[in-house]
C-alpha cells in the first residue's frame, strides 16, 4: 500500500526556518518525481515545488523560489522541503504527493505550518 | 492567484447530474492532460480523473472528465451525499514549469 507521511510542521516566527519531511513506503520511491503542494486553511491548492526521481532537477513556484529548497534521499525513501525566511503568507497545510506524469496519484495527509509571532 | 479558473460552487439533489467547468490557457489545459481532484472535508485531495478522461482504479464511473480547447469539465452523475466537497482541476503549465491548480469548486448536495 502506497503511503506518504509528512512531518515537521509547527509554529515558527516570521523570518524563521523549518524543514518538512515526507516518508514514503509501499512503492519504489526512487522511480518517481515528487511534489510539494500547499493549502492555506479554507483556500485552494497551490503547487510549491517538484523534484525529479534522481533529484537532479527541481523547480519552484515564484512565491517560494529562493527561500525554499526541495530535496530527497532515495536511500531513506524520504522527501524534504527546507523552508527559510518564512512569511505569514506561507502559513498552510503542506502536502507531499507522488507524480505519475503531470498529475498526483497519491497524497500524504499533510502537515500544518503556522508562521506567526 | 491561479491562472486556471473554476466556478466557485455547484449544487444538485441526489441522483442529479452536476457539471464543473475549468478554464485555462494554451500553456496548460489547451495543450496538456487535465486531472481532477476531490477533497472531502478535513481530508487530503484524492485523484479522481487523470489524462483528461481516465479514472484510477476504485473511482466510480459516475465521475467523467472531458476537454475542449482551453476548457475542461468534470461531470458527476447520480449525485450522492458523499460527493459533497471541493473539486479541483489541474494541469501541467509550460510557463510555470509546474502544476497549476484551478481555483476550486464547492459541490453541495441539496
Amino acid at each position: 500500500e502506497v503511503q506518504l507521511v509528512e512531518s515537521g510542521g509547527g509554529l515558527v516566527q516570521p523570518g524563521g526556518s523549518l524543514r518538512l519531511s515526507c516518508a514514503a513506503s509501499g512503492f519504489t520511491f526512487s522511480s518517481y518525481w515528487m511534489h510539494w503542494v500547499r493549502q492555506v486553511p479554507g483556500k485552494g491548492l497551490e503547487w510549491v515545488s517538484h523534484i525529479s526521481d534522481d533529484g537532479s532537477r527541481t523547480n519552484y513556484a515564484d512565491s517560494v523560489g529562493g527561500r525554499f529548497t526541495i530535496s530527497r534521499d532515495n536511500a531513506k525513501n524520504t522527501l524534504y522541503l527546507q523552508m527559510n525566511s518564512l512569511r505569514a503568507e506561507d502559513t498552510a497545510v503542506y502536502y507531499c504527493a507522488r507524480d505519475l506524469g503531470g498529475w498526483n496519484d497519491f497524497w500524504g495527509q499533510g502537515t500544518l505550518v503556522t508562521v506567526s509571532s | 492567484q491561479s491562472v486556471v479558473t473554476q466556478s466557485p460552487s455547484a449544487s444538485g439533489t441526489p441522483g442529479q447530474r452536476v457539471t464543473i467547468s475549468c478554464s485555462g490557457s494554451s500553456s496548460n489545459i489547451g495543450t496538456k492532460y487535465v486531472s481532477w481532484y476531490q477533497q472531502l472535508p478535513g481530508t487530503a485531495p484524492k485523484l479522481l480523473v487523470y489524462r483528461t478522461n481516465q479514472r484510477p482504479s476504485g473511482v466510480p464511473d459516475r465521475f467523467s472528465g472531458s476537454k475542449s480547447g482551453t476548457s475542461a469539465s468534470l461531470a458527476i452523475s447520480g449525485l450522492r451525499s458523499e460527493d459533497e466537497g471541493d473539486y479541483y482541476c489541474a494541469a501541467w503549465d509550460d510557463s510555470l514549469s509546474g502544476i497549476v491548480f484551478g481555483t476550486g469548486t464547492k459541490v453541495t448536495v441539496l
